[in-house]
């Protein structure tokens, strides 16, 4: 099964920064990978699929990027309401694997 | 607007089974595929299982393969997991979630999950 690895496991940032989280998938998904938002205290909530497709509603300073094995979710000025975590996930076919989280505090 | 809604949940001793529910609102639930995904107390998301829009195919984790199965009932708007032999590491809150198409496993809905406590 493909695995999927992400990094950084935590970072800490300020409002306004630049933020990028990594997710790697170990065997070449193409671009079936989507990134996911889970608040604390709340359910998880899917921003962006097809590795760059932002999903209907999210704000525009959520970005992705990547291709093959190596993909980035970017969040260009951080605001205090992206506190979370955030979760990749590969779709190209069973098993769904999430990504182990990056928590943005 | 979409709803789910998770039931069935509760403490249960190992080796025991249990049946999860998950009511559908707000969508035309036949022509969706629908998921189960869990995640243990203070850790990560963990995909669980798929069943396609009309219950033929039905995909499993590795953890779970041979002890859950999840069906639908499609004339209720139902998603089911049944999860047998059941182990302590299942301890989780399981949540439904709705395929954002009809197939794709992208999940754009989600109920607020149910408690699943495995102990002795």
């Amino acid at each position: 099964d493909i695995q999927m690895t992400q990094s950084p496991t935590s970072l800490s940032a300020s409002v306004g920064d630049r933020v990028t989280i990594t997710c790697r998938a170990s065997q070449d998904i193409i671009n079936f990978l989507a990134w996911y938002q889970q608040k604390p205290g709340q359910v998880p909530k899917l921003l962006i699929y097809a590795a760059s497709t932002l999903q209907s509603g999210v704000p525009s300073r959520f970005s992705g990027s990547g291709s093959g094995t190596d993909f980035t979710l970017t969040i260009s000025g951080l605001q205090p309401e992206d506190v979370a975590t955030y979760y990749c996930q590969k779709y190209n076919s069973a098993p769904f694997t999430f990504g182990p989280g990056t928590r943005v505090d | 607007d979409v709803h789910l809604l998770e039931s069935g949940g509760g403490l249960v001793q190992p080796g025991k089974s249990l049946r999860l529910s998950c009511a559908a609102s707000g969508f035309t639930f036949s022509n969706y595929a629908m998921n189960w995904v869990r995640q243990a107390p203070g850790k990560g998301l963990e995909w669980v299982a798929t069943i396609s829009f009309s219950g033929d195919s039905t995909f499993f984790s590795d953890s779970v393969k041979g002890r859950f199965s999840i069906s639908r009932d499609n004339s209720k708007n139902t998603l089911f997991l049944q999860m047998n032999s059941l182990r302590v590491e299942d301890t989780a809150i399981y949540y439904c979630a709705k395929c954002l198409w009809s197939a794709t496993p992208l999940f754009d809905y989600w109920g607020q999950g149910v408690l699943v406590t495995v102990s002795s």
